[in-house]
């Protein structure tokens, strides 16, 4: 099992950037969320999908940030322009939603610094 | 808004059980208690999850107070590898699947 794939790894770009980060999830997996996790504000949600559709894109900072799931094994969230204070490491993670646990699979992130 | 308090930080020695405890005074009788734990420079991972009942796993036990206002996470022989934040969430049953993480416990073990 190759868990959650998430490239790149590491994303070191200048502001006013487009940057985008991609996804892989756990095959057979239908949820797929993504995070962003910084010291000031912690590990917070940013979006999530049910079976390829947004269920909740509330934490989706402002109008520079989209995430699309065009199939059931890859996502992809886009930052446009970027700015410095994106600078954070992205989290994502995938689940099934028909069992009752739902425990989340976490990739191993995406470190993104905006200069 | 996480919900549950944690202390920031705890210490433990190699080998010796730890307590990681956590208060959700205001849950819901239909959430569920999910633990989290996240090493060093990775993604968090699961640890366990209950309800009313106490659970164990191979990882930890879970020991859920008859109230259910709090809870506590034991790991019976601490590793130096169990050093890693600890992350107690609350989990409704049903409808959204969103898990709020609040700054969990940072777990320091010591050889």
């Amino acid at each position: 099992d190759a868990g959650v794939i998430q490239s790149p790894r590491h994303e070191v770009t200048e502001m006013g950037q487009e940057v985008t980060l991609r996804c892989k999830p756990i095959s057979g997996h239908n949820s797929l969320f993504w995070y962003r996790q910084t010291m000031m504000r912690g590990l917070e949600l940013l979006i999530y999908f049910n079976n390829n559709v947004p269920i909740d894109d509330s934490g989706m900072p402002e109008d520079r940030f989209s995430a699309k799931m065009p199939n059931a094994s890859f996502s992809t969230l886009k930052i446009q322009p970027s700015e410095p204070r994106d600078s954070a490491v992205y989290f994502c993670a995938s689940s099934s939603s028909r069992g009752l646990v739902h425990e989340q699979y976490f990739g191993p992130g995406t470190r993104l610094t905006v200069t | 808004d996480a919900k549950t308090t944690q202390p920031n930080s705890m210490e433990s020695n190699e080998e010796e059980p730890v307590h990681l405890p956590c208060n959700h005074s205001t849950i819901s009788g239909t959430d569920y208690i999910h633990w989290y734990r996240q090493l060093p420079s990775q993604g968090p991972e699961y640890v366990i999850h209950g309800l009313t009942s106490n659970v164990n796993n191979r990882m930890a036990s879970l020991a859920i107070a008859e109230d259910r206002k709090s809870s506590t996470l034991i790991l019976h022989r601490a590793t130096l590898r169990d050093a890693a934040v600890y992350y107690c969430i609350r989990r409704g049953q049903g409808g959204s699947e969103k898990l709020v993480f609040g700054k969990g416990t940072k777990l320091t073990v010591n050889p």
